[in-house]
Parts: C-alpha cells; structure tokens; sequence
C-alpha cells in the first residue's frame, strides 16, 4: 500500500462548479498534513495546512480525519485559475520527510 | 526574504559533463531538501540535510553528490549523469528537520541531459 494515495484523476469541471478531493495516508503516527497546488512544469506551492478541527481558506476548505485516515479538499465556485495538480502531502513524523501524493489534476472549463 | 532561489533554471548537459546546481535560502530554515520531479509523477526526495549535516540519503546514485557549505546554500553536483536523469530538480527548506510546517520550494532546474 502506498504511503500517501490519491485519485489521479483528471477532474474536468465547470467554471462555479464545487469539486472534492480525498486522500488517505497509511501512517497513522502522520502528524502533519499539507495540501499543495503545482501549476504545469512549475514548482509545487503550499496551498493549506490541514487542521485537526478543519480549516478554510476562502473557497478551500481542508478536513482531516484521523479515525480514517484520510484529509480533503473541497473547492467551491471554481475558477479557471484552479486548473492545476493538488498534491497530498504528509508527515509520517518520527524522522521521516514529507511524503507526496501522485497529486490530482483538475482542469475547470469555460 | 520568503524565497528558494535556485539556480540555473535550465541546463542542457552531456553525459560526460560535470556541472552543479545551487540553491539558496535567507529564511533562517535549518533543513534543506533535494527532489527529482520526473514529468506527471510527483517530487521524489532525494536527499535531506538538517543543521547543516546529510541526515538522509534516498539511496541516490554516486553520480549526484549534495553539499552543504553553509546554512544558507545547498548545492547539487553531477558528473557522468544518463539521460533518463533529465528532471526537474527542485530545492526545499523548511523551519524544521520534520517538515511540521511544510516546505518552501524554489523554482527548479530543468535539466537535459544528452
């Protein structure tokens, strides 16, 4: 099982459109939790830290669910400038480094 | 300064070439991080320096050689490298040695080798 797993998509959706994404991780001593935006041949960017409580920035909001182990996005009111990869990342604490998704591509259409 | 300068942005070299990559950060961060990033796969650690030592190695080829002068820099050489090497080679820093605040990365180097 891989450490951090995510849908490879690619999501296509509407300009407006609400759109979800989930990633499980299968270290449960993981104590950080990040999601990442990276635009086509640019370098990864940090978008949210996720929150036990959960979190929002604007139209992203970000949940953790330990019991599951698995956090989400989920964006509202899509904008073309959302069009780009989402990268699950963890940190599998102990000594171990922030561990990647294989991300998920969204493209919002016109 | 809230940047990962890295430097060049591309390079083009030949397998028998030997050249470095640089990376730099004035942000005070204690560990420093090397990545491959190959085309659609997501960012491969490749090697972690923390307070200035080599704490991991991801089983990296001898052909990549990391160095750290200072806390500050990060550099990258190669020699001898194979062309399933071209990548983008992406530099990171963060606040502390586990990443508990996330990674800051620089911008990369496309590299090429031929």
């Amino acid at each position: 099982r891989k450490e951090v797993e995510q849908d490879p998509g690619p999501f296509n959706v509407p300009e407006g459109a609400t759109v979800a994404f989930n990633c499980t991780y299968s270290n449960s001593a993981s104590q950080s939790f990040f999601w990442y935006r990276q635009d086509c041949r640019k370098e990864p960017k940090l978008l949210m830290s996720v929150y036990s409580s959960g979190n929002e920035d604007g139209r992203f909001t970000a949940q953790l669910n330990r019991a599951s182990q698995y956090i989400s996005l989920l964006i509202r009111d899509s904008k073309l400038s959302d069009s780009a990869t989402y990268l699950c990342v963890v940190n599998a604490g102990s000594a171990r480094q922030l561990t990647f998704g294989s991300g998920t591509q969204l493209t919002v259409l016109p | 300064d809230t940047e990962v300068t890295q430097t060049p942005k591309h390079l083009v070299m030949g397998m028998t070439n030997k050249k470095s990559l640089k990376c730099e950060q004035h942000m005070g961060h204690r560990a420093m991080y090397w990545y491959k990033q190959k085309a659609k796969k997501p960012p491969e650690l490749m090697f972690v320096y923390s307070y200035e030592k080599l704490s991991i190695n991801e089983s990296v080829p001898s052909r990549f050689s990391p160095e750290c002068p200072n806390s500050s820099l990060l550099n990258l050489h190669l020699h001898a490298l194979q062309p399933e090497d071209s990548a983008l080679y992406l530099c990171a820093s963060s606040q502390d040695a586990g990443g508990n605040y996330g990674y800051t990365f620089g911008s990369g180097t496309r590299l090429t080798v031929v």
